[in-house]
């Protein structure tokens, strides 16, 4: 089983639609992570945890919200989705420390028609 | 704030040639560098990181980068490749100040023909 765990792995939504995407890891890790990678773009953060309590919003957090359910999950929500937010979108964990690495989910794929 | 910069956007190279990947980056304060790969339809996977230490590291795969703080750059390389090694890579930088964000570079697309 992977250690990063992101649902679904694809999906296609309808305009203003609300639409949730899950993560959950196996890793133990604190802090958790959401990215969405478009094309030419590179990835760019959305929002980030370092534990249940904490939430903060990263470089493009506008139309997006998250909820850290327990250490192990974290969801992705659109409120009210726009063909804009049509991108690939990942999961990514890390334990604390300044020299350790993110573990990243296999992604899923998002297209708002 | 520290940015990352990928020039090539894609990389064509023939199976069994050399292959360098350029990264540049920009920061006021000492950075620690990853290079990642993502291969079709998966995640991204850590290829190699440097944190302090010997400028040239060794990953996974055959790959190595050389940190050079003067030119501020941090080159993946791979003496001969081949075609399992098609896949994108991006280069990343995390400062060691604050929030220690990751901050990823554009990508770049290496294409390993026979």
């Amino acid at each position: 089983d992977a250690d990063v765990t992101q649902t679904p792995r694809n999906r296609i939504t309808k305009t203003g639609k609300r639409i949730m995407l899950e993560c959950s890891q196996t890793k133990g890790h604190d802090r958790m992570y959401w990215y969405r990678q478009d094309p030419g773009l590179g990835l760019r953060l959305i929002y980030y945890s370092f534990d249940v309590k904490d939430i903060n919003k990263g470089e493009i957090s506008d139309g997006y919200s998250v909820s850290r359910q327990a250490q192990a999950k974290f969801s992705l929500s659109l409120e009210s989705a726009i063909p804009n937010q049509t991108a690939l979108y990942f999961c990514a964990t890390s334990s604390a420390g300044r020299n350790t690495e993110a573990f990243f989910g296999q992604g899923t794929r998002l297209t708002v028609v | 704030a520290q940015s990352v910069t990928q020039l090539d956007s894609q990389v064509p190279v023939f199976e069994e040639a050399p292959v360098e990947l350029r990264c540049n980056y920009s920061s006021s304060v000492s950075v620690y560098l990853f290079w990642y790969v993502q291969y079709p339809n998966q995640g991204l996977q850590l290829l190699l990181k440097y944190l302090s230490g010997s400028t040239l590291v060794k990953g996974i795969n055959g790959f190595e980068a050389e940190f050079n703080k003067s030119q501020t750059s941090f080159h993946l390389r791979k003496p001969s490749v081949h075609i399992s090694d098609t896949a994108e890579y991006f280069c990343a930088v995390r400062v060691n100040t604050g929030f220690q964000k990751l901050v990823f570079g554009t990508g770049t697309r290496l294409l390993v023909s026979p």
